[in-house]
């Protein structure tokens, strides 16, 4: 079985600086892992995913995350943090059939 | 193209109510499900059809809840007697069929259910 781990519930940033959220997955076959980012009072919108071809990943909104299959990692990262960025962030993991798996989300917040 | 979409948006009902909830997948997607997102909580799995059938049922919470697809594109889950805790925001992704796209789950705005 596959589950993702998001460690911090709360990362908080100045505006300009560099955001990372960290993810960390388990699973026993090569998994597909995704970012999403869910801002206030919508759905999830996906940011980016990794299956298995590059592993380093760009996404929307200037958003990248890097498969490190030794750190069993997904971190994602942005250089320069914009207010509107401000958001929750889920890190997802599937073995590629119908189930996938959330972690409990990350809420960033942007300080001007 | 247009993307999922979920009605109501917000739905407030009194307690021991039913309610309907419908979800419109993208066109052509095979694959939908429904999650619940409680307050300040992750996503809970809830049920995931295929087509018309729903091989995966386990993560519905309890015979109160029951959800339904016809004609392998519009579906409706369907809360009975509702109780407090069941006040949550409602989420229906689909999926494509498409090889290297299946494993994506696209997401509807959600329906925000408030139970007096």
């Amino acid at each position: 079985a596959q589950s993702v781990t998001q460690l911090g519930s709360h990362v908080s940033v100045s505006e300009g600086a560099l955001v990372l959220l960290r993810c960390n997955y388990s699973s026993s076959v090569p998994p597909y892992l995704f970012w999403y980012v869910q801002y206030p009072n919508q759905g999830l919108q996906l940011l980016l995913k990794y299956t298995s071809a590059a592993t380093l990943v760009k996404g929307i909104n200037g958003f990248e995350a890097e498969f490190k299959k030794s750190e069993t990692s997904f971190h994602l990262t942005k250089p320069s943090a914009h207010m509107s960025d401000a958001a929750e962030y889920f890190c997802a993991v599937t073995p590629g059939n119908n189930d996938m798996r959330f972690g409990a989300g990350t809420r960033l917040t942007v300080k001007p | 193209g247009a993307g999922v979409s979920q009605s109501p948006s917000n739905k407030v009902t009194e307690k021991g109510k039913d309610v309907e909830l419908r979800c419109d997948p993208i066109s052509g997607h095979t694959a939908l499900y429904w999650y619940r997102q409680s307050l300040g909580q992750g996503l809970e799995f809830l049920i995931y059809f295929q087509g018309n059938s729903a091989p995966d049922k386990s993560g519905l919470p309890s015979d109160r809840f029951s959800a339904e697809r016809t004609g392998g594109s519009v579906s409706t889950l369907t809360i009975q007697r509702t109780q407090q805790e069941d006040s949550a925001v409602y989420l229906c992704a689909s999926s494509p069929r498409l090889a290297g796209d299946r494993e994506t789950q696209y997401f509807g705005p959600g329906t925000r259910l408030l139970v007096l």
